[in-house]
């Protein structure tokens, strides 16, 4: 079973620009959340995405959205892009079991670099 | 409001030495998950183990072994008997999971890095 899929691997923009990213979770999984990872803040949630719906989101501007598809696949967008934006983004997705949380899987990371 | 807090920073050991990596949490929820992941220089989180708050049992897996102690809101894992491939980042994390909607949500500590020297 192919795991978590995120494309690209590596980004570089400029501010001001917009970046979208890109995540195919296992087979199967209809939930999506997203993470950002920097040093200084360390792991934190963006937002997750179930049946195309989100159903929750971080503490983010609204620079930060995102979408789910019908076949699950997310996509996060950043718009007008900050130095403070460069970071590694992690997609994770889940198997809905009812309404019990279970393990995220995550994917390598796509890391923006914001020059 | 609910934090993770990884007060270790930073672990260096020789290998075979036994590593305890430190997890305390705080919530207000009477339901919810602990979770411990590693992630190494690749970059992926890789899933360690659950934990859920009903559930109190330590557990061992090979060398890995988690004490859950509610009363002390801690989640500590130990490395038995190190071994270089295991340095890595890890992260403890707890769930923020609404039972009626299922929505989920991971709050992470600050991660511990563990250097395991040969």
């Amino acid at each position: 079973k192919a795991g978590v899929t995120q494309t690209p691997r590596y980004l570089i923009k400029t501010r001001g620009q917009q970046v979208t990213l890109s995540c195919s979770p296992i087979s199967g999984h209809r939930s999506v959340s997203w993470y950002q990872q920097t040093p200084g803040q360390g792991l934190q949630f963006l937002f997750e995405y179930f049946s195309e719906t989100q159903r929750n989101k971080g503490n983010f501007p609204g620079r930060f959205s995102g979408r789910q598809f019908s076949n699950s696949r997310s996509e996060m967008n950043v718009s007008t892009l900050e130095l403070g934006d460069s970071a590694l983004y992690l997609c994770a997705s889940s198997p809905e079991q009812g309404a019990r949380s279970t393990e995220a899987f995550f994917g390598q990371g796509t890391r923006l670099t914001v020059v | 409001a609910q934090k993770v807090t990884q007060a270790q920073t930073e672990i260096s050991v020789v290998e075979k030495e036994d590593v305890t990596l430190d997890c305390v949490y705080e919530t207000r929820d009477t339901t919810y998950y602990l979770f411990w992941y590693k992630q190494p220089p690749s970059g992926e989180l890789v899933f360690l183990i659950r934990r859920n708050s009903f559930d109190e049992q330590n557990e061992i897996s090979g060398r890995y072994s988690w004490n859950f102690q509610k009363s002390t809101s801690s989640f500590n894992f130990t490395i038995t008997a190190s071994q270089v491939v295991d340095s890595a980042v890890y992260f403890c994390a707890l769930s923020d999971t609404r039972l009626d909607t299922g929505r989920r949500a991971l709050t992470f500590g600050s991660g511990t890095r563990l250097q395991v020297q040969p």
